[in-house]
């Protein structure tokens, strides 16, 4: 089954203990991202992914940092995390960052932080 | 600047009425757009996208859109809602002359009485 799965699904943090979301896609995907939901301000993107070794900064890069080894995983890291990152988190995969070549974003099912 | 507006935080609609969400967006490019859902503790589905060609596109679970270019909009809508329906709503959009990068409305929230 084509999926985004993202670990842990829920988490409860402290302020400055280093933390790391996963994410993997079986798609073969290129392009992957990450993204923030808070409410009234619908979904930002953090970072984003063409492919192996090829990151970029999205919306609101600040406190996160990412990496992208293998085309499947691409980890979201929170070195410090402070409250205001409490946040719900997706990341989403397409087989290309190109609209024009009619692709789709596939998401997980999202990481629920607290940071307290 | 590139924004998608949503102006409808909640709708409560009764089941089998009739439902239309607004989105709008501003930037004067060739968009891309999308209509997601979010269930609750969900991810995001993908409802329905327009590319180019007929500006009705019909999508998944009875949802239509239709983009109009002279408005900037992008409206969904649903003949005939069911109590599943229920969920958050957003709309997406983006534009052939950048890098890719998907911008999102503030969502709407659907509520169905029965």
């Amino acid at each position: 089954e084509a999926q985004v799965t993202q670990n842990p699904r829920y988490l409860i943090t402290v302020t400055g203990k280093k933390l790391t979301v996963t994410c993997s896609q079986n798609m073969n995907h290129e392009y992957m991202s990450w993204y923030r939901q808070d409410p009234g301000l619908g979904l930002r993107q953090i970072y984003y992914s063409m492919n192996v070794e090829v990151t970029d900064k999205g919306d609101v890069p600040e406190g996160y940092k990412v990496s992208r080894k293998e085309k499947r995983n691409f980890p979201l890291i929170l070195e410090s995390p402070s409250p205001n990152q409490t946040s719900l988190y997706f990341c989403a995969s397409s087989t290309a960052g190109d609209p024009r070549l009619n692709t789709e974003a596939f998401f997980g099912q999202g990481t629920r932080l607290t940071v307290v | 600047a590139q924004s998608v507006t949503q102006p409808d935080i909640h709708i409560t609609v009764s089941e089998g009425a009739s439902l239309e969400l607004r989105c709008n967006y501003s930037y004067g490019a060739t968009p891309y757009l999308f209509w997601y859902v979010q269930s609750p503790g969900q991810g995001l589905q993908l409802l329905l996208k327009y590319f180019s060609g007929d500006t009705l596109v019909q999508g998944i679970k009875g949802f239509e859109a239709e983009f109009k270019r002279s408005q900037s909009s992008f409206n969904l809508r649903k003949p005939s809602v069911h109590w599943s329906d229920a969920a958050e709503y957003f709309c997406a959009v983006a534009w052939m002359d950048s890098s890719y990068k998907l911008i999102f409305g503030s969502g709407t929230r659907l509520l169905v009485r029965p």
